[in-house]
C-alpha cells in the first residue's frame, strides 16, 4: 500500500536558519502531495500542495517540489521564524480518491 | 466560521462506556473523512463517508467502531465499550469532491481520554 516517510524530529534551529524536512513516498499511480502543519492543540492546516510531477507548491515562505524521479517532496524554507515551531506532516492523496496517507510528522523547534 | 467543526474538543470516558464524536463539515462539503492520531504518530485514515453512504472503512477497527453521516446533521464516530488503547486525538476532515488534488480541510480534533 501507499506510504509516506519523513525525517524524524525534533529539528532544532535558530531563527533565520535554513530549513529542510525530507519526505519520500511510495504510491501506485500519481498521487497528489501535501504538507500540513499542526500547532499545539490544534488541527492540521494545509501548508502547500502539488498535484503533478515538477509542480512546486509554496506558501508563507515554504516550498516543496514534486520530484517523481526520486519520489520526494522535501519541504524547505530559507529563513525560519520562532512562529514556525510546529509539527509538519507530509501526506499523499491517492489518484483514485482522496483519503490521505500521512508521514509520522516532524517537530520543528525554532529558538530566538 | 465556515470551517470544519468538531465537538467535543475533549472527551473523558471510563473503560466500557461509549464515546460519540461529532463532525460538521465545511459548508458545501459533502465528503467526510475520519483520522486517528495516536501519541507520537501521524494520522491514520479510518473511514470515508458521503451523505448516507460509507465509501471506504478499510481503516476502521472491525469491532466497537462505527461511523455515519446522515442526510441531516453531523457525521458521528461512535466507539462502544471503550478501552485504554482508544485514547487518541480523532480528526475529521472534509472536502467538496472526491478527487486526489482537492485538499482536505481539518477540524481541531477531539481528544479522547480513557480512564
Amino acid at each position: 500500500g501507499d506510504s509516506v516517510t519523513q525525517m524524524e524530529g525534533p529539528v532544532t534551529l535558530s531563527e533565520e536558519a535554513f530549513l529542510t524536512i525530507n519526505c519520500t513516498y511510495t504510491a501506485t499511480g500519481y498521487p497528489s502531495l501535501f504538507w500540513y502543519v499542526q500547532y499545539p492543540g490544534e488541527g492540521l492546516q494545509l501548508l502547500l500542495k502539488a498535484t503533478k510531477a515538477d509542480d512546486k507548491g509554496s506558501n508563507k515562505g515554504f516550498e516543496a517540489t514534486y520530484r517523481k524521479e526520486t519520489t520526494s517532496f522535501h519541504l524547505e524554507k530559507g529563513s525560519v521564524q520562532v512562529s514556525d515551531s510546529a509539527v509538519y506532516f507530509c501526506a499523499s492523496g491517492g489518484s483514485g480518491y482522496s483519503t490521505l496517507t500521512f508521514g509520522k510528522g516532524t517537530m520543528l523547534l525554532v529558538s530566538p | 466560521n465556515a470551517g470544519v467543526m468538531q465537538n467535543p474538543r475533549h472527551l473523558v470516558r471510563r473503560r466500557g462506556q461509549e464515546a460519540r464524536l461529532r463532525c460538521s463539515p465545511m459548508k458545501g462539503h459533502s465528503h467526510v473523512y475520519w483520522y486517528r492520531q495516536l501519541p507520537e504518530e501521524g494520522l491514520k485514515f479510518m473511514v470515508y463517508l458521503q451523505k448516507e453512504n460509507i465509501i471506504d472503512e478499510s481503516g476502521m477497527p472491525k469491532e466497537r467502531f462505527s461511523a455515519e453521516f446522515p442526510k441531516e446533521g453531523p457525521s458521528i464516530l461512535r466507539i462502544q465499550q471503550v478501552v485504554r488503547g482508544d485514547s487518541a486525538a480523532y480528526f475529521c476532515a472534509s472536502s467538496p469532491m472526491d478527487r486526489g488534488g482537492e485538499p482536505q480541510h481539518f477540524g481541531d480534533g477531539t481528544r479522547l481520554s480513557i480512564l
